[in-house]
């Protein structure tokens, strides 16, 4: 049972450049979630899904945008990286009951 | 807003207890929640208490709860070097249709041998 994988796990950008990063989850979770965590910032959300083919604005979600067109799978498009994107990104899916959230292993970007 | 406050740094003996408190600011989350990172890992569900209770023991770990001043600590009992880690505070934010929850900046818990 792998939980919640995230692909990639490393990668770097040139200013301007798009790439998408994508959650997969294996648990039938309905609520999955994109994080961004910085240094003396905490854990941000970017944006969050409730369930197929819905989305929603976290705290901080411009420059973003997401996809759920799987139940499994939630995806965090970059259009256009900004060096203010370099990050890592975590994804987290959660079970009905309790909110507990089930986190990724993360993804580290370097938009140069 | 909503906000969880916790101290961003704490060292410890091996050997000694270690208590990470946090504050947080929403009296109606029905649960709140610790959460462990691990160096190049993502947060794993540490422990969580009911908003109805005063104390969760779990093994080594003990968390308090002080509703009144909206209070929350975590006690970790003959720290060992694997529990050097980022630990995070969490609650549900009111208005967020129990969607979301809220973080702390986390507390950095370093481990002296």
């Amino acid at each position: 049972n792998a939980g919640v994988t995230q692909t990639p796990k490393f990668r770097v950008l040139k200013t301007g450049q798009s790439m998408t990063l994508l959650c997969a989850q294996d648990m039938n979770h309905e609520y999955m979630y994109w994080y961004r965590q910085d240094p003396g910032m905490g854990l941000r959300l970017i944006h969050y899904s409730v369930g197929e083919g819905t989305t929603a604005k976290g705290e901080v979600p411009d420059g973003y945008n997401v996809s759920r067109l799987k139940k499994q799978n939630f995806l965090l498009g970059l259009e256009s990286a900004a060096p203010s994107q370099t990050s890592v990104y975590f994804c987290a899916s959660r079970t009905g009951t309790k909110n507990i959230q089930y986190f990724g292993a993360g993804t580290r970007l370097s938009v140069l | 807003g909503e906000d969880v406050e916790q101290s961003l740094f704490l060292s410890v003996r091996e050997g000694d207890s270690s208590v990470i408190n946090c504050t947080y600011t929403d009296s109606s989350s029905t649960y709140l929640y610790w959460y462990k990172q691990e160096p190049g890992a993502g947060l794993q569900l540490l422990t969580y208490i009911f908003s109805n209770m005063d104390m969760k023991q779990d093994q080594r770990l003990t968390v308090l709860l002080n509703k009144k001043d909206k209070h929350l600590s975590l006690r970790i009992a003959d720290t060992q070097t694997g529990d050097s880690a980022i630990y995070f505070c969490a609650e549900i934010p009111s208005g967020a249709g129990s969607y979301q929850l809220t973080f702390g900046k986390g507390t950095k818990l370093s481990v002296i041998p």
